[in-house]
Parts: C-alpha cells; sequence; structure tokens
C-alpha cells in the first residue's frame, strides 16, 4: 500500500535557525514528489516538483531534495513569514490524477 | 495572471440545504479536481475531470456531485449537507499530457453547516 509520511509534525525554529523537513515515501512507482506550502485558511502554495533521485530545486531559502525512499525540504535562515504547514505529496505511475499527501510539518519562526 | 479561483470564499448553509461550490481557472489546463480538507488534516480527493471524462473516488458519498460545463468551469454539488460536511472544499487543476503534472489550487471555500 502507498504511503506517505511527514516528520516532525510540527517545528518550532527561531529566525535564522536553519532546519530540514522529511518526507518518506513507499510507492510501487514514484511519478512526482510535490512540495506545497499552506498558510491558514487558504489553498496550498506550489513550491517545487521533484521527478527523480538526486533532483534538487531551490527557491529563495528553501531547497528540495530526493533520493529513492525520501525528501527533504530545507529551510535555510528562515524568517517569521516562512511560518505555514508544509506539505508532501506523492503521485504514483498506477494512479494518474491522485495525489497521496502526507499529513504536513507544521513550522512556526518566531523572531 | 493566470489562476484558479473559487467562489464563494466562505459558505455557510443549512443542515440538508444544497449548495453548490464554483471554480474557474485561466491556466488552461484540461484537468480540474476536487478535495475536502477538514481541519489539520490532508487534502482529500473527491473526484476529478479529465477533460470532459468524470472520475470518482471510490469512498465519494452519493451526496457528493461535480459538473463541469466547460473548460474553464467546475462545480461541487453538496445534495444534503450534514453537519460532517463542513469543511475547506479545494478547486485544483494541471495540465495531463505532459511531463510536467504539478497540481495548483484555489484559494478554497469554507462550508459551514449549521
Amino acid at each position: 500500500e502507498d504511503q506517505v509520511t511527514q516528520s516532525p509534525e510540527a517545528l518550532r525554529l527561531q529566525e535564522g535557525e536553519s532546519s530540514s523537513l522529511n518526507c518518506s515515501y513507499t510507492v510501487s512507482g514514484l511519478r512526482g514528489l510535490f512540495w506545497y506550502r499552506q498558510d491558514p485558511g487558504k489553498g496550498p502554495e506550489f513550491l517545487f516538483t521533484l521527478y527523480s533521485a538526486g533532483e534538487e530545486k531551490e527557491k529563495e531559502r528553501l531547497k528540495a531534495t530526493l533520493t529513492k525512499k525520501e525528501s527533504f525540504l530545507h529551510i535555510t535562515a528562515p524568517k517569521p513569514e516562512d511560518s505555514a504547514t508544509y506539505l508532501c505529496a506523492v503521485g504514483t505511475t498506477d494512479s494518474w490524477g491522485k495525489l497521496q499527501f502526507g499529513a504536513g510539518t507544521q513550522v512556526v519562526v518566531t523572531p | 495572471d493566470a489562476m484558479v479561483i473559487q467562489n464563494p470564499r466562505y459558505q455557510v448553509t443549512q443542515f440538508g440545504k444544497p449548495v453548490t461550490l464554483s471554480c474557474s481557472q485561466t491556466l488552461n489546463h484540461n484537468v480540474m479536481y476536487w478535495y475536502q480538507q477538514k481541519s489539520s488534516q490532508a487534502p482529500k480527493l473527491l473526484f476529478h475531470y479529465y477533460d470532459k471524462d468524470f472520475n470518482n473516488e471510490a469512498d465519494t458519498p452519493d451526496n457528493f456531485q461535480s459538473r463541469r460545463p466547460n473548460t474553464s468551469f467546475c462545480f461541487l454539488d453538496i445534495r444534503s449537507p450534514g453537519l460532517g460536511d463542513a469543511a475547506m472544499y479545494l478547486c485544483a487543476t494541471s495540465r495531463a499530457g505532459t511531463k510536467e503534472e504539478t497540481q495548483y489550487f484555489g484559494p478554497g471555500t469554507r462550508l459551514l453547516v449549521l
């Protein structure tokens, strides 16, 4: 059975304190791994898509990496505006159009 | 800017009173999705349209229906809302047929059932 697990569930950081979020997955065939940011009361905002192991993508203070079993979202020198829930989702080769979401990591960055 | 638009942003309905939520997109994507998201949970796919083809998830209650009159618009109809249907409803779109299959979400409609 396909499974996506995010850790930790919640993360509290001081401004400037870098950290990483983990998304581990067990799927039959990976079509793509997607990272989203979701603010309270809003829809998920697309961040990155990763397709193959070894791939990396960056955007401002965020960097996403992918291996055959997991993905990391690195937050470098976070600011309070990086506070949000970060969702990881996986698309599989045998289930087009359906994303398997993790439960998310809630990140709070304090000044 | 190309985007996914949802109306209304907040909807209050009474128990058992039908309600319709709408979604429109200017991305010219051929796939549109409806998700339900309850507090502190991951989005749950209800159904999606691939062009005009409707694809229902096996565990989506019959109480939920959808219409897609054209490429740009998609509607979610809840025939008899129950208290358990109070949630955020998210519309998303994607372009099938290319490697880039990222789903882009709208801002959501928060449904309250009294």
